[in-house]
This record gives structure tokens, C-alpha cells and sequence, in this order.
């Protein structure tokens, strides 16, 4: 079993959806959670940082962690096609290594 | 300004060549990565520097060898390539290893192709 899980996708939705993306870990001592995101043919860029549990919102996106069942979830809300891109879920592994573990990320595209 | 800049952007070479991948940053950051994306998009970590320290050290097949000079460069040294080690390669930064949260900020990547 992977430490993250993500469904790969490919996701498709319209313009103006709402988009959720979801990833399992396996670590229950994981503590800090990340959404990166990566359009085509760049590095990824750190989108939301999650600590512990609950939600953290910025603008239309939205950052969820529950720890009891081990899943986190990015939503997006009113979807663009400026969304398109590919969204990897990370969690930090090592507390003092600063190692980052990442989902497979999901492929998205926002058509107009 | 680019904050963390990769060279070359694109690579491609025969099997059994040496090539090399070179990283900096401009942030003053005290710790580097390099991490390998696969076709699937997978990134995974492979090796980690901080002020020149190596501090991780994945399970990687030792043709690969990073080396950091000074903390504001890190670069990969691969030996007799294979057609395996195709992929991309991000470098990556950030202001320290461990404590609270410390964002990475990645490089372009280079793209190396080996046929």
C-alpha cells in the first residue's frame, strides 16, 4: 500500500463547477498536508498547507483534512479554465527532513 | 528573478552515457531537494540537502550522486544511464528542513530522455 493515494483521473468538469480532489494516507502521525499544483510542462507551486485537522479556505479554493479516517480534499468552487492543471496532494513525512510525499495527482480540466 | 533555475531544460542522451543536472536558488534557502516525476506524473523524493549535509537519502540506485557545493547549489551526477531513469527532474528549495512548516519551492525541472 502507497503512504498517499490519489485517483490519477483524468477529471473533466465545465466552467463554473464545483471540483473536489480527494487522497488517502496511510500515517496517522502525518501532520502538515499540501496541495500542490502543476500546470503542463512546469514545476509544481504550493497552492494550500494544511496543519492537523479542519479546514482552511482560500479564495475559491478550500482545504479539508480529517484525520480520523486519514483524507483530505481540495474543493474548488466556481471552476476556470485557468484551473486546469494537475493537482498533487503531498503530506510531509519527515519532521526534520522536511520530506515530502506525494500523491499521483489529478489531472484536471475546467472546459469553457 | 527566477528563484530556483535548473539546467539544462531538456536532455537527451544514449544508454551508458554520464550526464549531469545542475540547481540553484536565490531564495537563501539552507535546504535543497531533488525529486524524480515518472510518466504518470509521480513525484518522489530522492535526495535532500541541508547547509551541504546530505539528510536524505531515498532508496536510489548509486549511479545517481548529488553533490552541493554551497547551500545555494545542488546538482545530480548520473552515471551510465539507463532508459529507466527517463523523466523529469524538479530541484526544489526551502528555508529549512524540519521544525513547522517549510514551503519547497520547485525549479522548471529538466526533462532527460534516454534512448
Amino acid at each position: 500500500q502507497k503512504e498517499v493515494e490519489q485517483d490519477p483521473g483524468p477529471l473533466s468538469v465545465p466552467e463554473g463547477a464545483i471540483v473536489s480532489l480527494n487522497c488517502t494516507y496511510s500515517n496517522s502521525a502525518f501532520q502538515y498536508f499540501m496541495w500542490y499544483r502543476q500546470y503542463s510542462r512546469k514545476g509544481p507551486e504550493l497552492l494550500m498547507y494544511t496543519y492537523s485537522s479542519g479546514n482552511k479556505e482560500d479564495g475559491r479554493f478550500t482545504a479539508q483534512v480529517d484525520k480520523s479516517s486519514k483524507y483530505i480534499s481540495l474543493f474548488i468552487r466556481d471552476s476556470q479554465p485557468s484551473d486546469s492543471a494537475t493537482y498533487l496532494c503531498a503530506i510531509r513525512g519527515g519532521a526534520f527532513t522536511g520530506k515530502l510525499i506525494f500523491g499521483q495527482g489529478t489531472t484536471l480540466q475546467v472546459k469553457p | 528573478d527566477t528563484a530556483v533555475s535548473q539546467t539544462p531544460k531538456y536532455l537527451v542522451t544514449q544508454m551508458g552515457n554520464d550526464k549531469s543536472i545542475k540547481c540553484e536558488q536565490n531564495l537563501g534557502h539552507d535546504t535543497m531537494y531533488w525529486y524524480k516525476q515518472d510518466s504518470k506524473k509521480f513525484l518522489k523524493i530522492m535526495f535532500s540537502y541541508n547547509n551541504k549535509e546530505l539528510i536524505i537519502n531515498e532508496t536510489v540506485p548509486n549511479r545517481f550522486s548529488p553533490k552541493s557545493p554551497d547551500k545555494a547549489h545542488l546538482n545530480l551526477h548520473i552515471n551510465s544511464l539507463e532508459l529507466g531513469d527517463s523523466a523529469v527532474y524538479f530541484c526544489a528549495s526551502s528555508l529549512s528542513s524540519g521544525g513547522r512548516f517549510n514551503e519547497q519551492f520547485f525549479g522548471p525541472g529538466t526533462r532527460l530522455t534516454v534512448l
